[in-house]
């Protein structure tokens, strides 16, 4: 089946750093997600995607479509404690709805 | 306000013992989505409904069985709880739009 491949799996940065996480896929996706998950709650999304080559903003975080449709980035610019959290990306294929998670990168923020 | 309710939040049961976990919505969604998160594993689907009464298996879904009698409600059932179901498990929904899944807050379910 699809499996998707984030990286890093953790990391532990000073505020105030850029962040950048991917995830790459052995199969094409139409469309990818990026969440977060606060400790103790459930991910929420904060980044969709749906052409390759697309490049979306929320605030300081700027996600990517990669043009091959098998990978996506997630940046985070000048990183505040708040931003602690699991992100996760996920991938839509042409199986109807179902998305493919990605597992988690663990970011943790030293103030 | 989300629209999607987990309940309980928090239980802690014996090994052997049945045990439901109930999501709940009021979107009207379509797909309903259960999930178990452990460490160094992610989320891993354990069943999902993509209607009422419709329902399939996903990678995880031995030792777990659900229902969906209605559209706002789809239960988790652990016929018989062993230590390894110990995990926090999120339900998810999906109107089968653009956008993804909306996650509920969780249960933290641990198995002793």
């Amino acid at each position: 089946g699809q499996q998707l491949n984030q990286s890093p799996q953790s990391m532990f940065i000073q505020e105030g750093e850029d962040v950048s996480m991917n995830c790459t896929s052995s199969s094409i996706f139409n469309t990818w997600l990026w969440y977060k998950q606060d400790p103790g709650e459930g991910p929420v999304l904060l980044i969709a995607l749906y052409k390759a080559g697309e490049l979306t903003s929320n605030g300081r975080l700027t996600a990517q479509f990669g043009i091959t449709r098998k990978d996506s980035f997630l940046n985070i610019s000048a990183s505040i404690p708040s931003d602690v959290g699991i992100y996760f990306c996920a991938g839509r294929g042409n199986a109807g709805n179902m998305l493919t998670f990605g597992g988690g990168t663990r970011l943790m923020v030293k103030p | 306000d989300a629209g999607i309710t987990q309940s309980p939040r928090h239980k802690v049961t014996e090994t052997g013992t049945p045990v439901t976990l109930r999501c709940h919505q009021t979107e009207n969604h379509r797909y309903m989505y259960w999930y178990r998160q452990d460490p160094g594993h992610g989320l891993r689907l354990i069943h999902y409904s993509y209607g009422v009464k419709d329902t399939d298996k996903g990678e995880v879904s031995d030792g777990y069985s659900v229902s969906r009698s209605k559209t706002e409600d789809f239960l988790l059932t652990l016929e018989s709880a062993t230590s390894s179901q110990t995990s926090v498990y999120f339900c998810a929904i999906s109107d089968g739009g653009y956008y993804g899944y909306t996650f509920g807050s969780g249960t933290r379910l641990t198995v002793v």
